[in-house]
């Protein structure tokens, strides 16, 4: 099993200011991806990385896929309360997927 | 469009009860996904079809528990009998071969077991 491990696991910052989540492993990954889940509701997609080095821009999130592929990293500019909610990474062979426990994060008006 | 849907949303049931969680994959979507989440152990993969034939089941925790998906639009995750361990939200997540590999998911089952 690759396993991904996610740091922190918890945060809560006000509105306004940035922040970066961490993704990391010691397995080699094709691609990974980041989701986020809002309470009482399933993941969703934000973005997928799939070469080493390669940066992608979602309106104010960040994501980079480290050069060796084994980490990746999320980072907000001007955090709103709409970011509130888990941030999950995830990344396997196949179609199957291995999931981080995820960070929390709270973003207060 | 339907996206994923599983029922029920919510699940109270009694230790050594059989439960049976219920999903619909998106339509055209030949992979589904079934998906464990708790605060400790966080989003676990149970079992995944392709073409309606299990072709992972070692996230499977026991015996107790069961999966089957007899038609391309409908499975079935069965816990019998069910324990206050397996208390957790269950998710189903379809998606389609040869795309980009996102995960579409339902909103979940949350179980709870008395």
């Amino acid at each position: 099993t690759q396993l991904l491990e996610q740091s922190p696991q918890f945060l809560s910052i006000q509105e306004g200011e940035n922040l970066t989540v961490y993704c990391n492993s010691s397995s080699v990954f094709s691609s990974l991806q980041w989701y986020r889940q809002e309470p009482g509701e399933g993941p969703v997609l934000l973005v997928t990385v799939v070469t080493g080095g390669e940066v992608k821009k979602l309106k104010r999130l960040t994501f980079q896929f480290g050069d060796a592929r084994k980490d990746s990293s999320l980072h907000i500019t001007a955090a709103q309360p709409g970011d509130t909610g888990l941030y999950l990474c995830a990344g396997g062979s196949g179609y199957a997927l291995n999931f981080g426990k995820g960070t929390s994060l709270l973003v207060t008006p | 469009d339907a996206g994923v849907i599983q029922s029920p949303r919510h699940e109270v049931t009694e230790m050594g009860q059989e439960v049976t969680l219920r999903c619909k994959p998106i339509s055209g979507h030949d992979y589904l996904f079934w998906y464990r989440q708790t605060m400790m152990r966080g989003l676990e993969l149970l079992i995944y079809f392709n073409n309606n034939v299990p072709i992972d089941d070692s996230g499977m925790p026991e015996d107790r528990f069961s999966a089957k998906m007899p038609n391309a639009s409908f499975s079935t995750l069965k816990i019998q009998p069910s324990e206050p361990r397996d208390s957790a939200v269950y998710f189903c997540a379809s998606t389609l071969a040869g795309g980009p590999r996102e995960q579409f998911f339902g909103p979940g089952t949350r179980l709870t077991v008395l």
